[in-house]
């Protein structure tokens, strides 16, 4: 069975900062994708950035990026030029690869709210 | 851009009643899956459907919970007799392989009374 553990149930950050939300997990999986989805307080779940565990190059998307350390089973969000909008609690998520036709599961962190100051 | 939509956004029911809560996922997408959130703690993945049958769930998804898909759009949850800790957010989503991400509905916000 897989966990993913965040450790950091709030942060805060002032606009404009750069902030590291922290995930760790455990597996014994090899093949698997890592997530993060935010959900603000309408509780949307919304996908920020996704890895898949054979790539080494860490994933980014736009102010969005991820420190991805497989042998220590660790995957940290960073979030660049915080925004206003970004306050919301952020979700780790682990998904095992099950094959190109298969649709796994999430498993979820218990999440850390993030809130950014103006 | 096509969504997962869930109805209704709120429902309110007696301890002891059936509940349907009703998910259209995105059309050409083949794994549907219910996850609850119950307030202020972890989404928990409750069942994930494909090609019409059950291919996994939870512990939490005992005797009480049963899905369908009863005409090729909707996808739904019911839970025969609600408990007081059936109260959460539930949530639906969808997927089609290879591509890994799950898209979800807004939710719908159980309340047991």
């Amino acid at each position: 069975a897989q966990t993913v553990t965040q450790s950091q149930p709030e942060m805060s950050v002032q606009e404009a900062e750069t902030v590291t939300l922290s995930c760790t997990y455990d597996t014994s999986e090899n093949n698997y994708y890592l997530f993060w989805y935010k959900q603000p307080p309408s509780r949307q779940m919304i996908l920020v950035i996704r890895q898949e565990a054979y790539k080494q190059q860490n994933a980014t998307e736009n102010r969005f990026s991820v420190n991805f350390q497989k042998a220590a089973k660790s995957f940290s969000l960073k979030i660049s030029d915080s925004q206003l909008g970004d306050t919301a609690m952020y979700f780790c998520a682990f998904m095992k690869h099950e094959g190109e036709t298969s649709g796994s599961r999430l498993t979820f962190g218990e999440g850390t709210q993030l809130t950014v100051n103006p | 851009e096509p969504e997962v939509t869930q109805t209704p956004s709120h429902q309110v029911t007696q301890m002891g009643q059936e509940v349907i809560l009703r998910c259209v996922p995105i059309s050409n997408h083949l794994y549907f899956y219910w996850y609850r959130q119950i307030l202020g703690q972890k989404v928990e993945f409750l069942v994930s459907f494909y090609n019409n049958e059950i291919s996994e769930k939870s512990e939490i998804f005992d005797d009480q919970f049963s899905v369908e898909r009863p005409d090729g759009s909707n996808f739904t949850l019911k839970i025969r007799s609600t408990k007081l800790e059936d109260s959460a957010m539930y949530f639906c989503a969808s997927l089609i392989p290879p591509n890994t991400e799950a898209f979800f509905g807004q939710g719908t916000r159980l309340t047991v009374v």
